[in-house]
């Protein structure tokens, strides 16, 4: 079993939907939860970070963390063309906290 | 700031060859990543240093691949002689750890690097 599981989609949605990504994982000594955003040739680059458990919005991206069912999920709302794009989860901690495990990422389309 | 910065950004070689790829990390950052990217296994890591030193390489592949960081402003990649499955997007990252905990922060990836080994 992967640490980090992570339908890879891909996902479409029309424009101005709600998008929601998922990622399950494995190992309840995880404490840091990340979702990256990676467009097409690039880098990824960091959305939305949170620790522990809970909600943490930020303009139209809330991340959320439930600790107990080890699942984390990052919504989306009024979805853009813009928004399209890979969207990796990625987890610290446990034995390691240098380290991050990444899910295999997400293919998101917005569609105008 | 500039960000993260790899070299080169494309790089075309033959099998057998060796390969070296750059990284500059962000200024006043201490810790840089590498990590490759390909469709069947997705986002890994290799190795990471920690004030230039390297905490975890347990994702080194094998023996043909090698890391340094001689200072906290520069880091390279090797790998030789290379495969034709070496072939993905490497990238580089770096973040600041915070002083207290061990917690290595939000990492900053830099563009990458496409190799192609033929």
């Amino acid at each position: 079993q992967k640490e980090v599981e992570q339908d890879p989609g891909p996902l479409s949605v029309p424009e101005g939907a709600i998008v929601s990504l998922n990622c399950t994982y494995s190992n309840s000594a995880f404490q840091y939860f990340m979702w990256y955003r990676q467009y097409s040739r690039k880098g990824p680059e960091l959305l939305m970070y949170t620790y522990s458990s809970g909600n943490k919005e930020d303009g139209r991206f809330t991340a959320q963390v439930d600790k107990s069912s080890k699942y984390i999920s990052l919504f989306i709302r009024d979805s853009q063309p813009s928004d399209s794009a890979t969207y990796l989860c990625a987890i610290a901690g446990g034995t390691s906290y240098g380290k991050l495990t990444f899910g295999q990422g997400t293919i998101l389309t917005v569609h105008p | 700031d500039a960000g993260v910065i790899q070299s080169p950004r494309h790089e075309v070689t033959e099998m057998g060859q060796e390969v070296t790829l750059r990284c500059k990390p962000i200024s006043g950052h201490n810790s840089l990543f590498w990590y490759r990217q390909t469709m069947m296994r997705g986002l890994e890591l290799l190795i990471y240093f920690n004030n230039n030193v390297p905490i975890d390489d347990s994702g080194m592949p094998e023996d043909r691949f090698s890391a340094k960081m001689p200072n906290a402003s520069f880091s390279t990649l090797k790998i030789q002689p290379s495969e034709p499955r070496d072939s993905a997007v490497y990238f580089c990252a770096s973040s600041l750890a915070r002083t207290s905990g061990r917690f290595f922060g939000e990492q900053y990836f830099g563009p990458g690097t496409r190799l192609t080994v033929t």
